[in-house]
């Protein structure tokens, strides 16, 4: 199966608002309400920050907002904070028992 | 307060079997959830290996399949690892995880063990 499609690179500046996409398949993203995202610190492991599209696991900040449309997701960070400054993974349920990853996206906070 | 912890050998020999285990602590492996494996290539993106339940039920990356076997030991409250015939291309950073199968994520994850696939 194919990665997930992620832009390699996002930025903004503090305080602004930035959106990050997730595009698949019908198969997969467009298929399922099994979207997920996660937040990566360099020489850190994985952080979940979104689940099952827009659903917030509990101390995740609010500014952290997950949606879907069609075969794309879109992970939004809003009051940007020097913080968020990560890289950040889609995962996404493809069927039979399956999932796939995006490629990643790292966002730079200017 | 729920903790993953990988080990195995960092260095494995060209076609020869590359074996991790994840010991979980503060949770029974026996009380629900899958157990997952995901690995990322230095500098590269994510990618998941497959996952088992506790009663050895398993799933796996097609891409994979052929090459690798999960398996869970209860009784140590631990699972592990094997993916035979290495290359250097699965040269990665290996991270378990804690998999919730009803909506497909990774919720808690180990710091993970780099591996080298080396002669």
């Amino acid at each position: 199966q194919s990665a997930l499609t992620q832009p390699p690179s996002a930025s903004g500046s503090p305080g602004q608002s930035v959106t990050i996409s997730c595009t698949g398949t019908s198969s997969d993203v467009g298929g399922y309400n099994y979207v997920s995202w996660y937040q990566q610190h360099p020489g850190n492991a994985p952080k979940l920050m979104i689940y099952q599209v827009s659903k917030r696991p509990s101390g995740v900040p609010d500014r952290f907002s997950g949606s879907k449309s069609g075969n794309t997701a879109s992970l939004t960070v809003s009051g940007l904070q020097a913080e968020d400054e990560a890289d950040y993974y889609c995962n996404s349920y493809a069927g039979s028992n399956n999932l796939v990853f995006g490629g990643g996206t790292k966002l730079t906070v200017l | 307060q729920v903790q993953l912890q990988e080990s195995g050998p960092g260095l494995v020999k060209p076609s020869e079997t590359l074996f991790l285990t994840c010991a979980v602590s503060g949770y029974s492996i026996s009380s629900g959830y899958y157990w997952g494996w995901i690995r990322q290539p230095p500098g590269k993106g994510l990618e998941w290996i497959g996952s088992i339940y506790h009663s050895g039920s398993t799933y796996y990356n097609p891409s994979l399949k052929s090459r690798v076997t999960i398996s869970v030991d209860t009784s140590k409250n631990q699972f592990s690892l094997k993916l035979s015939s290495v290359t250097a291309a699965d040269t990665a950073l290996y991270y378990c995880a804690r998999h919730n199968q009803a909506w497909w994520f990774f919720d808690l994850w180990g710091r993970g063990t780099l591996v080298t696939v080396s002669s």
